[in-house]
């Protein structure tokens, strides 16, 4: 069974640019998650879709963050502008069920440097 | 709301001793305990998960976890543990159904040859 995958693996921006991620659930999984994980912390949820309709956003800076996942399947998360304390790893995670009961599957993330 | 608390951030402990790692939650409704484990620059890996059931739970790798109601606690042990168990190991709550997962801040397992 594939995992999950995201790119890119590492990003380096400047602060006030734009970024985009990219995630690809193991087929069958219809929850996905964005995850950030600042250094020295547990990962935070920043968004939860069930297919493609949005379930949990409450944690998302919406004024500077979005994600879509067209077709239920694939997800983006963007960053637009950047700040300097958006830098951490960006995990992107699915699931079978909403309340995650099988666990998560987890990708290797992005991690994102703003400078 | 859901909360973890993991009461070590960093655990040293001698190649081949036991360890335990301690995480204590706070839930208002039923849970769903899970510990993941995450090795540099990877992703997390979900070791092992309460559901219901039997309050001690098996998973990979030896570990396992003990469920304790009364004390609010999900404690993980390995009674002799590895080089290769270096890693950052993680307590996680859910609700069910579409309560978010939420995560501890994590606790730094360190073996030392």
């Amino acid at each position: 069974e594939a995992g999950v995958a995201q790119s890119p693996r590492y990003k380096i921006i400047e602060k006030r640019q734009s970024v985009a991620f990219w995630c690809n659930p193991i087929s069958g999984h219809a929850t996905l998650y964005w995850y950030q994980q600042i250094l020295g912390q547990g990962p935070k949820l920043l968004i939860q879709f069930q297919n493609n309709g949005v379930v949990d956003d409450s944690q998302l800076p919406k004024d500077r963050f979005s994600a879509e996942r067209l077709k239920g399947v694939d997800s983006t998360l963007k960053i637009q502008p950047a700040k300097l304390e958006d830098s951490a790893v960006y995990l992107c995670a699915s699931s079978l069920d909403p309340g995650a009961s099988y666990g998560y599957t987890f990708g290797s993330g992005t991690r994102l440097t703003v400078v | 709301a859901q909360s973890v608390t993991q009461l070590d951030s960093q655990v040293p402990v001698f190649e081949e001793a036991p360890v335990e790692l301690r995480c204590n939650y706070s839930s208002s409704v039923s849970v769903y305990l899970f510990w993941y484990v995450q090795y540099p620059n990877q992703g997390l890996q979900l070791l092992l998960k309460y559901l219901s059931g039997s309050t001690l739970v098996k998973g990979i790798n030896g570990f396992e976890a003990e469920f304790n109601k009364s004390q609010t606690s999900f404690h993980l042990r390995k009674p002799s543990v590895h080089i290769s168990d270096t890693a950052e190991y993680f307590c996680a709550v859910s609700g069910g159904g579409y309560q978010k997962v939420t995560f501890g801040i994590g606790t730094k397992l360190q073996v030392i040859p």
